[in-house]
């Protein structure tokens, strides 16, 4: 069964640009996750998206957005892009039960660069 | 405030003895759950071992175990038998319940560095 896959592995943009990065969940998942992870800062939650909408925000601001398709893939936008947006931007997905017990699995990774 | 704790400094481990990685968490609510994941330098966040809070038993996975000690609040990872392959981060999450409230609270990390 294949995995959480994300495109592109490495994309490098520059200051004021946009970034668009994509994610196809676990066949049957329907709920997907973006996360942040920044040099020294751990990983943040950014989203959540169950069933075509968007179910939750972590604390990062309107220029992150993203969407979810009617295939459960996802994509998501950054928007203006800053220096400091540079991170690996990992996708997980889940069956999308709202149960504590709900394991999400992970993709490999976008790594965004911004010069 | 931090809902997870990892602040032990980076490990290193003989092959094949064990490691015990520390994780302590914060939380008000009686039902969440507990993840250990792996992350190698590679960058993938591999799912290895869950805990509820209900649980009666700490889980095993392999040679992944839980020592989960609700009182302290305290849910620390075990790898017995280190093998290299086992170098990595190691990230604890948690997941409380609540409708809108799917996602994970992550610590730090524990750095792992297994020698022959």
């Amino acid at each position: 069964e294949a995995g959480v896959t994300q495109s592109p592995t490495h994309l490098i943009k520059t200051r004021g640009q946009q970034a668009t990065l994509r994610c196809s969940p676990i066949s049957g998942h329907t709920s997907v996750y973006w996360y942040q992870q920044a040099l020294g800062l751990g990983l943040q939650f950014l989203l959540w998206y169950d069933e075509g909408e968007e179910r939750n925000r972590g604390n990062f601001p309107p220029r992150f957005s993203g969407r979810q398709f009617p295939n459960y893939s996802s994509e998501l936008n950054v928007n203006a892009l800053e220096l400091e947006d540079s991170a690996l931007y990992l996708c997980a997905s889940s069956a999308g039960r709202t149960s504590v017990q709900e394991t999400q699995y992970f993709g490999p990774g976008t790594r965004l660069l911004v010069l | 405030a931090q809902k997870i704790t990892q602040t032990q400094p980076g490990m290193f481990v003989q092959e094949k003895e064990a490691v015990t990685l520390d994780c302590t968490y914060d939380t008000s609510d009686p039902s969440y759950g507990l993840f250990w994941y792996k992350q190698p330098s590679s960058g993938e966040m591999i799912f290895l071992i869950y805990q509820g809070s209900y649980d009666q038993q700490n889980a095993t996975e392999g040679r992944y175990s839980l020592n989960f000690q609700k009182a302290r609040k305290s849910a620390n990872l075990v790898i017995s038998a280190s093998q290299l392959g086992d170098s990595a981060m190691y990230f604890c999450a948690m997941r409380e319940k609540g409708y809108g409230n799917n996602r994970l609270a992550f610590g730090k990390g524990n750095q792992v560095v297994v020698i022959p």
